[in-house]
């Protein structure tokens, strides 16, 4: 059974762009993560999406959304990159957003903002 | 709100000697309690989790993680570590009500050498 996946493994981007992260979560799986792992700042949970809809998101301005498609893989969106979104964006998926189920993790999207 | 508190930020030992990986949780609701491992450029791992039932919880690399309800701990502890286990360890915790936020401490940096 495959894993979670995302994309790009690493991105570079100059202040002021925009960055797409892609996941493709375990098949079966209809929830997904957006969790911020960034230096000095641990992990932090960013957004949940479960059967196409954003259900919860973090502590995080308007500028970071992003959506699930159909087929339930999920894009991370961040506008107007700041240097301090440099960091390793990790995707998580699970059967349900209900509590008491494991998430996976994928390797991750490390965003370096320059 | 929830928190997790991993008081030792990196934690060197020899190879084959015991290590224990401290947790304490905050939470006004019960939890769920999980450990993750992160090897270096990779994503999150499950170690092993809580969910109810018995306290003592093992994983099958000879880790085992001991729920204490009453000191809030959830210490994760292996008898005899491998260079193999040098990882981030992350303690995390969810709610048993509402959807599935998960919590994560700062972590843990287990350094073995030989």
């Amino acid at each position: 059974e495959a894993g979670v996946t995302q994309s790009p493994t690493h991105l570079i981007k100059t202040r002021g762009q925009q960055a797409t992260l892609r996941c493709s979560p375990i098949s079966g799986h209809t929830s997904v993560y957006w969790y911020q792992q960034a230096l000095g700042l641990g992990l932090q949970f960013l957004l949940w999406y479960d059967e196409g809809e954003e259900r919860n998101r973090g502590n995080f301005p308007p500028r970071f959304s992003g959506r699930q498609f159909p087929n339930y893989s999920s894009e991370l969106n961040v506008n107007a990159l700041e240097l301090e979104d440099s960091a390793l964006y990790l995707c998580a998926s699970s059967y349900s957003g209900t509590s008491g189920y494991e998430q996976y993790f994928g390797p991750g999207t490390r965003l370096t903002v320059t | 709100a929830q928190s997790v508190t991993q008081l030792d930020s990196q934690v060197p030992v020899f190879e084959e000697a015991p290590v224990e990986l401290r947790c304490n949780y905050s939470s006004s609701v019960s939890v769920y309690l999980f450990w993750y491992v992160q090897y270096p450029n990779q994503g999150l791992q499950l170690l092993l989790k809580y969910l109810s039932g018995s306290t003592l919880v093992e994983s099958i690399n000879g880790f085992e993680a001991e729920f204490n309800k009453s000191q809030t701990s959830f210490h994760l502890r292996k008898p005899s570590v491998h260079i193999s286990d040098t990882a981030e360890y992350f303690c995390a915790v969810s709610t048993h009500t509402g959807f599935q936020k998960l919590v994560f401490g700062t972590g843990t940096r287990l350094l073995v050498s030989p």
